[in-house]
């Protein structure tokens, strides 16, 4: 198994942009997976395959992935969008493994 | 509507037996596997292990192997995840959720609303 790293934090003003990293070696052949998840509620799927949209997801939500780091970026954020995030990425045979997470705070 | 069910909170003392469910509906139970994710209070999502309830092949995140079993009735479309002997350690809640997969695709795609399990004497 492997390591995905993630800030623990990331803090933006509505209206902003925010960019939220997730790191790991294995994440150049393997695709990245991103959970949002309020308190209290189970995660939910926003973006799979490295940039593709669940239906239901705003389009405010995007995801892209450079060499060893993939980026969950957030457009135009809203109070809403306040939530701790986790991508998710998976080895060769299957296994899931989760990022440590990362609390987006709307100032 | 796709949907997995989990059984209700729980209050155990240290050294006391659980085995809590998650029942699918919606979909073929027996055509994805189903995975069960921990977090502790305050903490993130931690990978315990995996079932396919179509043969029930099953696999364990190193950190679990040995500290719970995962089990599925195809029948009644519930998969299980069961303790012999709590910890106050194992307090934390425990969702379920349904792997969809595909070439090099693994992600979790539907999840149950988890259940709380509290461990204290």
């Amino acid at each position: 198994s492997y390591e995905l790293t993630q800030p623990p934090s990331v803090s933006v003003s509505p209206g902003q942009t925010a960019r939220i990293t997730c790191s790991g070696d294995a994440l150049p052949k393997q695709y990245a997976y991103w959970y949002q998840q309020k308190p209290g509620q189970a995660p939910v799927l926003v973006i799979y395959k490295d940039s593709e949209r669940p239906s239901g997801i705003p389009e405010r939500f995007s995801g892209s992935s450079s060499g060893t780091t993939v980026t969950l970026t957030i457009s135009g954020v809203q109070a809403e969008d306040e939530a701790d995030y986790y991508c998710q990425s998976a080895d060769s045979s299957g296994t899931v493994v989760f990022g440590g997470g990362t609390k987006l705070t709307v100032l | 509507e796709v949907q997995l069910v989990q059984s209700g909170a729980e209050v155990k003392k240290p050294g006391e037996s659980l085995k809590i469910s998650c029942k699918g509906s919606g979909y073929s139970f027996t055509s994805y596997w189903i995975g069960w994710v921990r977090q502790m209070p305050g903490k993130g999502l931690e990978w315990m292990g995996i079932i396919y309830p179509g043969d029930s092949d099953t696999r364990y995140s190193p950190s679990f192997q040995g500290q719970v079993t995962i089990s599925a009735d195809k029948s009644i479309s519930t998969a299980y995840l069961q303790w012999s002997s709590l910890k106050a350690s194992d307090t934390a809640m425990y969702y379920c959720a349904r792997r969809r997969d595909g070439y090099n695709v693994y992600y979790m795609d539907v999840w149950g609303k988890g259940t709380t399990v509290t461990v204290s004497s």
